[in-house]
């Protein structure tokens, strides 16, 4: 199975200032029809996950656009470029290219 | 708008099966493969397997094969996980998804 590694597990960020989380996996998500299948998710307390990322770095609908992701191959990164009060949650990078899909441990963010 | 939509909570003997419900409305029911994914109290989120809703192909994760079993009714745009021999470490939130929408999650208790 892949394993998801991502870093750090907690965060804690003043609101206006960057904050970014590492996904690495343990082999590649490039897939041959050219597509990296890496999403990410957050979960706001008590909610569902809901989908930010897909495919390391399209936003998906609805998505504030502080939001972003990067990376190729094994290595990813989600950012958010200011952090609001509505980004506490717990993230997690999701990969969907191999079966078993796996997610990371998951990162939580909370707000100085 | 697309919504997955779950049953109930259950409480269930260990020992016991549990079939959990997820109705697809908004999209094509037959165009996206339905994943369950599902989460212990306080921790990560753990897939449990995925289905073709196209076809009835299935990929259930290694530590559950041979207890759980997941079907779709596409005459209806449902989707059913059973796990079966139920433990008390299977007590967990239970979640139906596509890539981009997740239903609201089943709590599933197991207790004596």
């Amino acid at each position: 199975d892949i394993v998801m590694t991502q870093t750090p597990l907690s965060l804690s960020v003043t609101p206006g200032q960057p904050a970014s989380i590492s996904c690495k996996s343990s082999q590649s998500l490039l897939h041959s029809d050219g597509k990296t299948y890496l999403y990410w998710y957050l979960q706001k307390p008590g909610q569902s996950p809901q989908l930010l990322i897909y495919e390391v770095s399209s936003r998906f609908s609805g998505v504030p656009d502080r939001f972003s992701g990067s990376g190729s191959g094994t290595d990813f990164t989600l950012k958010i470029s200011r952090v609001e009060a509505e980004d506490v949650g717990v993230y997690y990078c999701m990969q969907g290219i191999h079966l078993p899909h796996t997610f990371g441990q998951g990162t939580k963010l909370e707000i100085k | 708008q697309v919504q997955l939509v779950q049953s109930g909570a259950e409480v269930k003997k260990p020992g016991a099966s549990v079939k959990v419900s997820c109705k697809a409305s908004g999209y094509t029911f037959t165009s996206y493969g339905i994943s369950w994914v599902r989460q212990a109290p306080g921790q990560g989120l753990e897939w449990m397997g995925w289905i073709s809703a196209y076809n009835g192909n299935t990929n259930y994760a290694q530590k559950l094969q041979g207890r759980v079993t997941m079907t779709t009714d596409t005459s209806t745009s449902t989707a059913y996980m059973e796990l079966r021999s139920l433990r008390s470490d299977d007590t967990a939130v239970y979640y139906c998804a596509i890539v981009f929408s997740w239903g609201q999650g089943t709590l599933v208790t197991v207790s004596s």
